[in-house]
């Protein structure tokens, strides 16, 4: 069954704590992406890697780290330096930046 | 920078009725335009996209337009139902380059 995972669907932590955030694809994607989704406003790209061993920052990297040693898997690491990472975030692949992107179901990450 | 506004944010149709969600971007050089549909507590999914060189394309019940002149493009849903509720958002980009979403339209179909 092919698709794009993410884990875990709801995730807590403390202020202060990083969280690293799961994505992994079976599609053979080269490309994957990581967004933000807050209320009222549209999807904003953190991060985003169109091959193995390389990535670029999106409109807001700012307290967020990746990276991406294997095709399928490219997680995200939310650092204490985010100011407010309290969100609803999704993962995103396709099969090149040309062609269209499937997400994942996302992880609602809440910071105490 | 590039930008996409959506309107309308909010959206109520009676069942049957046609919906029409519009978009506009602000860099002239965007070439692919796809449209997503996400339902609550879940991940957007494509539901249709259009190119450039393309005017208009329908799928059954949904159809784009774009008018690269004004820089604008819509989504029409025809004889809605209570199971096209969710978030719609549009989306432009380049040839090669990253999408850039509008902020959204919440439809609901009311039976």
């Amino acid at each position: 069954d092919g698709g794009i995972t993410q884990s875990p669907k709801y995730l807590f932590r403390k202020e202060g704590q990083n969280v690293t955030l799961s994505c992994e694809q079976n599609l053979n994607h080269d490309a994957m992406y990581w967004y933000r989704q807050d209320p009222g406003q549209g999807l904003r790209l953190i991060y985003y890697s169109q091959i193995v061993n390389d990535f670029q920052k999106g409109d807001i990297a700012e307290g967020y780290s990746v990276s991406r040693e294997k095709k399928e898997s490219f997680p995200l690491t939310v650092t204490s330096a985010q100011k407010n990472p309290t969100a609803f975030y999704l993962c995103a692949s396709s099969i090149d930046p040309r062609r269209e992107q499937f997400f994942g179901p996302g992880t609602r990450l809440t910071v105490l | 920078g590039e930008n996409v506004e959506q309107h309308p944010s909010t959206l109520s149709v009676q069942e049957g009725d046609s919906a029409v969600i519009k978009c506009t971007y602000s860099d002239s050089a965007s070439n692919y335009f796809p449209w997503y549909k996400q339902e609550l507590g879940k991940g957007p999914q494509l539901i249709i996209d259009i190119r450039s060189n393309v005017g208009e394309k329908k799928d059954q019940r949904i159809a784009v337009t774009l008018n690269k002149t004004a820089k604008h493009f819509s989504l029409h849903i025809t004889e809605t139902q209570p199971e096209d509720s969710a978030v719609y958002f549009c989306a432009a980009s380049r040839h090669t380059d990253k999408l850039i979403f509008g902020t959204g339209t919440r439809l609901q179909v009311f039976p």
